[in-house]
């Protein structure tokens, strides 16, 4: 909650760029997550990481890369393969998957 | 695969009144449930959460049971008030290490 942030809150980009999404915590998480949300639906895994250097693909991948070289950091790019890429972004982190997931504020993208 | 159902998808009560979110889950390995609310526009914040030793948890307004053997989890919540008004994702961990969500229950609560 208070140790996890993600910047910037709003982002607007032309179609066709490449944008990067900042994730970062401070509560010693092992665990982050990535996640989409559309206007009045639920939330749909991106990637998740389970420790540093490695991570997975989750439900929906195409169109996104992220990387995990710091134990506090887990940058997400939007790529210009995401054909819909306007959405509400939330970042997540947990001790593990059997533990409470604490999630950032969301970043607002909006592409013209 | 991993998959769970969430229903209702909308619940409107009177202030007072308990309200019942009730989900099924398909992973017979999974063994921690959380629940979830979200306010408009805010991130989603745990609000209870339990594991497959026990089946049943309470706090305050808010009580969680759980059916492994159903693969049932339900979230419910008495006296509600309009501040409960939100939406609520059941979730459980898979065996993937990753949370899997349902689809939400949108809680409108009358005053």
């Amino acid at each position: 909650d208070g140790g996890i942030t993600q910047s910037p809150k709003y982002l607007f980009r032309k179609e066709g760029q490449n944008v990067t999404l900042s994730c970062e915590q401070n509560l010693n998480h092992d665990a982050m997550y990535w996640y989409r949300q559309d206007p009045g639906q639920g939330l749909r895994l991106i990637y998740y990481s389970q420790i540093v250097n490695d991570f997975q693909k989750g439900d929906i991948a195409e169109g996104y890369s992220v990387s995990r070289e710091k134990k506090e950091s887990f940058p997400l790019t939007v790529t210009s393969a995401q054909k819909n890429p306007t959405a509400f972004y939330l970042c997540a982190s947990g001790a593990s998957s059997y533990n409470e997931q604490f999630f950032g504020p969301g970043t607002r993208l909006t592409v013209l | 695969g991993e998959n769970v159902e969430q229903h209702p998808s909308t619940l409107s009560v009177q202030e007072g009144d308990s309200a019942v979110i009730k989900c099924t889950y398909s992973d017979s390995a999974s063994n921690y449930f959380p629940w979830y609310k979200q306010e408009l526009g805010k991130r989603p914040q745990l609000i209870i959460d339990i594991r497959s030793n026990v089946g049943e948890k309470k706090d305050q307004r808010i009580a969680v049971t759980l059916n492994k053997t159903a693969k049932h989890f339900s979230l419910h919540i008495t006296e509600t008030q309009p501040e409960d008004s939100a939406v609520y994702f059941c979730c459980y961990s898979g065996n993937t290490g990753k949370l899997i969500f349902g689809q939400g229950t949108t809680l409108q609560v009358k005053p």
